[in-house]
C-alpha cells in the first residue's frame, strides 16, 4: 500500500532563512508520481511540482528546490531565502500509476511558519 | 479564467439533514474527485469520477454519495450527515486521456460543521 510521511508537523524559521521540508514515501510500484502542494491561510491548494518516478533529476525553480532520492525513497522540498508569504502548509503527495483512480495519498502536512 | 469553483464555501448544519456541496469545473477535464482533509491525516479521497456516469469509491466512501451527470459538475451528497463528517471539503480535477496521475486542480474548499 501506498504511504506517504511528513515527520515535521511544524517548522519555524526567521525570514531569509533556508528551510527544506521532508517527505518519505512507501510503494511498491516502479512506476509513480510525486507531488508537492502549498495550502497557504486562506485555504486553498496550490499544486507546485509533479515527478515521476523514472526522473532523478532535482528541479529548480525561483526560490524553491526539489531533491529526488529514489535510494531513500524521499522528496524533498528546499525554500531558499525564505520570505513570510512562504508561510503555509505544504503536502507531499504520491500516486502510483497501477492505481486507477488516479488517487493521490496525502502525507499529513507540514505547517511553515516564516517570521519577519 | 481556469478554475474550480465549490459552493457552499461554508456550511453548518445538524445530524440527519441533507445536504449537498456543489463542484463544478470549466476546463472540460473527464477526472473529477472529492477529498476530506482533516489535521494530522492530509487528504483522504472520498469518491472519483473518470467520466459521466462512471464514478468509484476512494478511500473513505462510507456517508458519502456522488453523481456525474454532466462533465463540468460533481455534487457530493451527504444523505444524513454526522459529526465525524465535520470536515474541509476538497472537490479536484484533472485531465485523464492516456497520462495516469495527471496533475489535480483544487477547488477553493468547503468547511462543514455537523452538530
Amino acid at each position: 500500500a501506498q504511504k506517504v510521511t511528513q515527520a515535521q508537523t511544524e517548522i519555524s524559521v526567521v525570514e531569509k532563512e533556508d528551510v527544506t521540508l521532508d517527505c518519505v514515501y512507501e510503494t511498491r510500484d516502479t512506476t509513480y508520481y510525486l507531488f508537492w502542494y502549498k495550502q497557504p491561510p486562506s485555504g486553498e491548494l496550490v499544486f507546485l511540482i509533479r515527478r515521476n518516478s523514472f526522473d532523478e533529476q532535482n528541479e529548480i525553480s525561483g526560490r524553491y528546490s526539489w531533491n529526488f532520492q529514489k535510494s531513500t525513497s524521499s522528496f524533498n522540498f528546499t525554500i531558499t531565502a525564505s520570505q513570510v508569504v512562504d508561510s503555509a502548509v505544504y503536502f507531499c503527495a504520491l500516486s502510483e500509476d497501477e492505481n486507477a483512480g488516479n488517487m493521490l495519498t496525502f502525507g499529513g502536512g507540514t505547517r511553515l511558519m516564516v517570521k519577519p | 479564467e481556469a478554475q474550480v469553483t465549490q459552493n457552499p464555501r461554508y456550511l453548518i448544519t445538524v445530524t440527519g439533514k441533507k445536504l449537498t456541496v456543489t463542484c463544478s469545473q470549466n476546463m472540460n477535464h473527464e477526472y473529477m474527485s472529492w477529498y476530506r482533509q482533516d489535521p494530522g491525516l492530509g487528504l483522504r479521497q472520498i469518491y472519483y469520477s473518470m467520466n459521466v456516469e462512471v464514478t468509484d469509491k476512494g478511500d473513505v466512501p462510507e456517508g458519502y454519495k456522488v453523481s456525474r451527470k454532466e462533465k463540468r459538475n460533481f455534487p457530493l451528497i451527504l444523505e444524513s450527515p454526522s459529526p465525524n463528517q465535520t470536515s474541509l471539503y476538497f472537490c479536484a480535477s484533472s485531465l485523464f486521456v492516456t497520462e495516469p496521475a495527471e496533475t489535480q486542480y483544487f477547488g477553493p474548499g468547503t468547511r462543514l460543521l455537523v452538530l
